[in-house]
Formats: C-alpha cells, structure tokens, sequence
C-alpha cells in the first residue's frame, strides 16, 4: 500500500521569503501523480500543483515549485516569495496514475505560519 | 453555477442516531469520494463511487454507509456504529482518472 508522509507538522516563514516543505512516499508503482493541496481556514481543499511522475521536469505554478526525486521518492514544495495568504495547512498527496483505483493518499499535513 | 455541493455546512448529531450527510455535484463526474478529516490525521477516504449503483470501501468504512442511486448524488450516512464519528467530512468527485475537486465540507459534532 502507498504511504505519504510529511514529516514537518508546522513550519513558520517571514513574509516575502522562501520556505519549503518536504513530503515523501513510498510506492512500488511506476507511474503516479504527487498534488500539494492547501487548506487555508475556510477548509477548502485548493490544488496548489501536481506533478506526474513520469516527467522529469519540476512542475512550477508562479511562486510555488516541486523538486521532486523520484528515486529518493521524495516530493517538496518551495513557495517563494511568501505572502499572508499563504498561510494554512498543506497536504502532500499521491494518486496512483491507473484511473480505475482514482483516489488521493494523503500525507499528515503540514500548517505553513507567516509572519509579517 | 457548477460544482459541489456539500449540506449541510454544520451538523449536530446525538449519540445513538444515524444521519446523512449529502453531497451532489454537477460536473458530470463519474467518480464520488468520501474522506475524513480528524486534526493532525489529514484526511482518509471513506468510500468511493466510480459509477452509478457501485461503491467501495475505503480505509475506514466501519460504521458508514452510502449509496449512489445517481450519479450526481452520493450522500454518506454517519450511523450510531460510528464509535467516534466528530469530524470534518469533504466529499470530492473526479472524472475516472481526472483530478479530483472537493466539496466546501461538512462539520458533524456529537452532543
């Protein structure tokens, strides 16, 4: 069975610098999506980035970045340039890339602070 | 407007009663998910539906149960088997093997 796990349950940042969050897995499948979502206080789960493991290229989305290590099956987010708004919980997610078994495994979660 | 619908948005249930949670979606989405969200646990899928009339378990199903007479519906039913059942509820629905989008949630409270 896959497992995900973040291995920091809080992190804390000063406003416009960068921080990072790390994330691992473990799987014996190939092919597969990784997801960092964000749960600001209103609990809506928002799709930061997604990132499918057969691609060799970081997935990036404005300030926010992976640096995914496949072997090492490893998976962390960099958000640059940290605002307020940035501030919730984030979760590492992994989906197996067969679309008859299509739902998320996610990590514990980490709850992102930032200080202005 | 499109999307999901999570009601109600709070919930109060007494211990021993069963009560449904509903969740309904018009994004024409063949599959329905169930998850659970307890602090510091992140969330675990409850139950999945990939098509209309068929579901199946997730991690922690005991004490739950669901149906899917449509395929825009997919309410999840919290019974008094439910030993510990305060939590955040998100339901989602993906097309098979598309990403998945979350309802806005529901919050049960036993009293």
């Amino acid at each position: 069975a896959q497992t995900v796990t973040q291995s920091q349950p809080e992190m804390s940042v000063q406003e416009a610098e960068t921080v990072t969050l790390s994330c691992t897995y473990d799987t014996s499948e190939s092919d597969y999506y990784l997801f960092w979502y964000k749960q600001p206080p209103s609990r809506q789960m928002i799709l930061v980035i997604r990132q499918e493991a057969y691609k060799q290229q970081n997935a990036t989305e404005n300030r926010f970045s992976v640096n995914f290590q496949k072997a090492a099956k490893s998976f962390s987010l960099k958000i640059s340039d940290s605002q307020l708004g940035d501030a919730a919980m984030y979760f590492c997610a992994y989906r197996s890339y067969f679309g008859s078994q299509g739902n998320l495994i996610f990590g514990k979660g980490t709850k992102l602070s930032v200080k202005p | 407007d499109g999307g999901i619908t999570q009601s109600p948005k709070y919930l109060f249930r007494k211990e021993g009663q069963n009560v449904t949670l509903s969740c309904e979606q018009n994004l024409n989405h063949d599959a329905m998910y169930w998850y659970r969200q307890d602090p510091g646990q992140g969330l675990r899928l409850i139950y999945y539906s990939q098509i209309v009339n068929d579901f199946q378990k997730g991690d922690i199903a005991e004490g739950y149960s669901v149906s899917r007479e449509k395929k825009e519906s997919f309410p999840l039913t919290v019974t008094s088997a439910q030993k510990n059942p305060t939590a955040f509820y998100l339901c989602a629905t993906s097309p098979v093997g598309g990403l998945e989008f979350f309802g806005q949630g529901t919050r049960l409270t036993v009293v």
